[in-house]
């Protein structure tokens, strides 16, 4: 059973271009989270998504930034005309339905030059 | 927002030392989750606790979910050179039992051979 999956794992972008991060979750899970992690520091939630529904964009910046987890296909988080301060570990969770436990995948590592 | 506070901060032991750690917070968290991180790497679940008073066990790692429902603690047995990485705590926010998680700082660990 293969775990939660992300690419890339390392993300290299200069300023003002587009960042894409791919998620794909764990077989037979259907909620997805994603997470920004800043240089020692803890993990901060970002937005929580089931099958076409945002659940809880909270802890999304209000410009630059969405996230979709379309009916086919990985979910993706989105970054457009990046800026140094957006590097970072993106990671992303998936958990079966209503359930508190969530997996992490291996992270995107974003740097922007 | 709710936050939790986990200590120390940082430790240094020897191979074979036994090592604890907790977590506190202002508010009540229905569900307590340790993870680990290795460098370059997501977090992996160590143990999960549901139920307040909870005191779990995974090999060498006990867990405990406290009765007030503030705080949760981390033991490690025994400690080997692989313990090395960082120790989250996390719970789920805002009262619920599942969706978005509120991590501390973590607890970086330290083992020399």
């Amino acid at each position: 059973n293969a775990g939660v999956m992300q690419n890339p794992r390392h993300l290299v972008r200069r300023r003002g271009q587009e960042a894409r991060l791919r998620c794909s979750p764990m077989k037979g899970h259907s909620h997805v989270y994603w997470y920004r992690q800043l240089p020692e520091e803890g993990l901060k939630f970002m937005v929580y998504l089931q099958k076409e529904n945002i659940i809880d964009e909270s802890g999304m910046p209000k410009e630059r930034f969405s996230a979709e987890f379309p009916k086919e296909g990985p979910s993706i988080l989105r970054i457009q005309q990046v800026v140094r301060g957006d590097s970072a570990a993106y990671f992303c969770a998936s958990s079966p339905p209503s359930k508190e436990t969530q997996y992490f995948g291996p992270g995107t590592r974003l740097l922007v030059l | 927002g709710q936050q939790l506070n986990q200590s120390p901060q940082s430790m240094f032991i020897q191979e074979g030392e036994d090592v604890s750690m907790n977590c506190t917070s202002s508010s009540i968290f229905n569900t307590w989750l340790w993870y680990k991180q290795d460098p370059g790497e997501g977090p992996v679940l160590l143990i999960a606790l549901y139920k307040a008073g909870e005191l779990t066990s995974n090999g060498r790692l006990t867990a405990q979910f406290g009765i007030t429902r503030k705080d949760s603690f981390l033991n490690i047995s025994a400690s080997i050179p692989s313990d090395v990485g960082i120790y989250f705590c996390a719970g789920p926010s805002g009262g619920t039992s599942y969706g978005k998680l509120t991590f501390g700082q973590g607890t970086i660990l330290t083992v020399h051979p």
